[in-house]
């Protein structure tokens, strides 16, 4: 299995905080990409990262911000969350366009 | 930008029968077009891929086979077993930098 840690894998949080979703991997790959599965929508993707501090908006941003500091992390920030945010989150990363996507085992995010 | 729609959402088959999920897609500069499985609980997985300068690719039990006239690809499972139960989706891949852009998935059951 491709090195890839999602933290937290569970999480329930108040509407209106902020949350931080960490991608971590071990391979060394260039790109990173933040979806979230929901049921009638498939994978959507929300942001992706193509290099350090080289990153860009997806098909479901708003909402959402990312950074990547460093080659091995992918932070995702919901800053106020919202019960629309409520979703499976998943991870992915690749060493290139084109490449194997390889995906984390998700976070369950739940916002009441 | 790309866009893939993915049919059916819901395929039910008897253990050892074939099974079928067609997925269409928009930009004909799209080239690359990969199929993930995911099982409960788990990220998706790349089960099989196919180029744009290929018609057909088979890997055991499954193929996948590529139209680029129509814009169609699909991806065939034969010989059902249970443990193929699971959601399928599809990807295309566009010319350039932007990311995969997955069909909704079709969830798959096998009854034995």
């Amino acid at each position: 299995d491709a090195g890839i840690t999602q933290s937290p894998r569970h999480k329930v949080t108040e509407t209106g905080t902020p949350v931080t979703l960490r991608c971590h991997q071990t391979e060394n790959h260039r790109y990173m990409y933040w979806y979230r599965q929901d049921p009638g929508h498939g994978l959507r993707l929300i942001h992706y990262s193509y290099g350090v501090k080289d990153t860009d908006k997806g098909e479901v941003s708003d909402g959402y911000s990312v950074s990547r500091s460093k080659t091995e992390d992918f932070l995702l920030t919901l800053e106020s969350a919202t019960s629309s945010q409520t979703s499976v989150y998943f991870c992915a990363i690749s060493d290139g366009q084109g490449l194997e996507a390889f995906f984390g085992q998700g976070t369950r995010l739940t916002v009441v | 930008g790309e866009n893939v729609e993915q049919h059916p959402s819901t395929l039910s088959v008897q253990e050892g029968d074939s099974a079928v999920i067609k997925c269409t897609y928009s930009d004909s500069a799209s080239n690359y077009f990969p199929w993930y499985k995911q099982e409960l609980g788990k990220g998706p997985q790349l089960i099989i891929d196919i180029r744009s300068n290929v018609g057909e690719k088979k890997d055991q039990r499954i193929a996948v086979t590529l139209n680029k006239t129509a814009k169609h690809f699909s991806l065939h499972i034969t010989e059902t077993q249970p443990e193929d139960s699971a959601v399928y989706f599809c990807a295309a891949l566009s010319s350039g930098n932007t990311p995969l852009v997955f069909g909704k998935g079709t969830r798959l059951s096998v009854i034995a």
